[in-house]
């Protein structure tokens, strides 16, 4: 699977919208890109995921590159509960099953007032 | 409402017992999976198990054993062989999709063990 890097830490104002970069040079053709997120002392919890399409949900925006080399997580108006740790994955679809996600360390994310 | 319960959330032991953490699911999943995870540090996958009754090692799976008798539960044991298992141990879940992209990971609230 691909590597993947990430700031260490990131802050953001309140209201304001929280761009998290990933850099994924080595990705491959068929790897998707994943966020997560963890609150502190909680379980990981999935914010979106795609393979080179940009996307949106409810949660966050999604936009990959045209290489598909990096990718940014966009909270576009932030706040105080989406302090967290944020994990930028990398992982390619194995044979329709699950396969396993590798989360590193992550991006400290924190929302100040 | 559908979820995976980990159970207990905080667990004391002394050193050189066996604990054995649950993790229950109602979401009908088929994979489910063991993480730990230190302080300031990522996960790391632990065992995991995409079908009843099987069950592959992950990275660190050395002084840890797991079952997968029914679908909806894969309890995790942590032998006394495990030099240090003090860790918070996180049990997720995900649908086995035929085709298309993978499903997303459904996590536990974590159960905390510390070792005396």
């Amino acid at each position: 699977d691909a590597k993947t890097t990430q700031p260490p830490s990131m802050d953001c104002a309140e209201g304001r919208a929280a761009n998290l970069p990933c850099n994924h040079s080595t990705i491959s053709g068929n790897e998707y890109v994943y966020w997560y997120r963890q609150i502190h002392s909680q379980g990981p919890q999935y914010i979106i995921h795609g393979l080179k399409n940009n996307e949106t949900n409810e949660m966050a925006s999604l936009i990959i590159t045209e290489d598909r080399k990096s990718s940014t997580l966009i909270l576009p108006h932030a706040t105080l509960r989406d302090t967290a740790v944020y994990y930028c994955i990398v992982r390619a679809q194995t044979g329709g099953s699950q396969g396993n996600l590798i989360f590193g360390k992550g991006t400290k994310l924190s929302v100040k007032p | 409402d559908g979820g995976i319960t980990q159970s207990p959330k905080y667990l004391f032991r002394k050193e050189g017992q066996n604990v054995t953490l649950s993790c229950e699911q109602n979401l009908n999943h088929d994979a489910m999976y063991w993480y730990r995870q230190d302080p300031g540090q990522g996960l790391r996958l632990i065992y995991y198990s995409q079908i009843v009754n099987d069950f592959q090692k992950g990275d660190i799976a050395e002084g840890y054993s797991v079952s997968r008798e029914k679908k909806e539960s894969f309890p995790l044991t942590v032998t006394s062989a495990q030099k240090n298992p003090t860790a918070f141990y996180l049990c997720a879940s995900s649908n086995r999709a035929s085709g298309g992209p993978e499903g997303e990971l459904f996590f536990g609230e974590g159960s905390r063990l510390t070792v005396l």
